[in-house]
């Protein structure tokens, strides 16, 4: 079983709507969730990070932890094309220590 | 510079020949991490430095790769007798973990990656 898994995709949404990204881990102990976006040939860019159950919002963003269900998810509200990307969850289970990456969702949002 | 910086941003060399890629981390962040990402993969860690603390060599594939750090400045990571499959972006994040309430905090910033090309 992988540490860190999501739906590679491509994930297709409309302009406007709701994009949903998913992203499971299997470390009980895992303290730190991420979602990075990389758009082809760039870096992983930090949108959200979050730490505790429930949402956080931010923006157009929202992250979506359920630690019991050890499931992590990003809302991405009012799709725009920009967003299309592919999506990497990542999980840290210490203070200062590696993040273990899921290998992404691509998201396409069409006009 | 505000963010990571990495150099070369491109780097074609030979099979078996070293290189030497290099790290400049957000200015004033204790922690600094390596990864390496394949065409079409996820980012598979290397190797990571937290202050002067002896750093997490846990990921690096083989003895060919070695990384070195200074105190909390610049890092060099060395490929030793590079072969095909070194292939990658090799990603270069720093940061500045901290706690609060009771939660770990550790947002790592990417730099924009070296490509390095073995033929």
């Amino acid at each position: 079983q992988k540490e860190v898994e999501q739906n590679s995709g491509p994930l297709s949404v409309p302009e406007g709507a709701i994009a949903s990204l998913n992203c499971t881990y299997s470390d009980r102990v895992s303290q730190s969730f991420f979602w990075y976006r990389q758009y082809s040939g760039k870096s992983p860019e930090l949108i959200m990070s979050i730490y505790s159950n429930g949402d956080k919002e931010d923006g157009r963003f929202t992250a979506q932890l359920n630690k019991a269900s050890q499931y992590v998810s990003l809302l991405i509200r009012d799709s725009q094309p920009s967003d299309s990307a592919t999506y990497l969850c990542a999980v840290n289970t210490g203070t200062a220590s590696k993040l273990t990456f899921g290998t992404g969702t691509r998201l396409q949002v069409t006009l | 510079g505000a963010g990571v910086s990495q150099s070369p941003s491109n780097k074609v060399t030979e099979k078996g020949k070293d290189v030497e890629l290099r790290c400049d981390p957000i200015s004033g962040h204790t922690a600094l991490y390596w990864y390496r990402q394949r065409l079409g993969q996820g980012l598979e860690f290397l190797i990571y430095f937290q202050g002067n603390s002896a750093p997490d060599k846990s990921g690096l594939p083989s003895d060919r790769f070695s990384a070195e750090r200074t105190g909390e400045s610049v890092s060099t990571l060395t490929i030793q007798r590079t072969q095909q499959e070194d292939s990658a972006v090799y990603l270069c994040a720093s940061s500045s973990p901290s706690r609060t309430s009771g939660s770990s905090y550790n947002e790592q910033f990417f730099g924009p990656g070296t490509r390095l090309t073995v033929l």
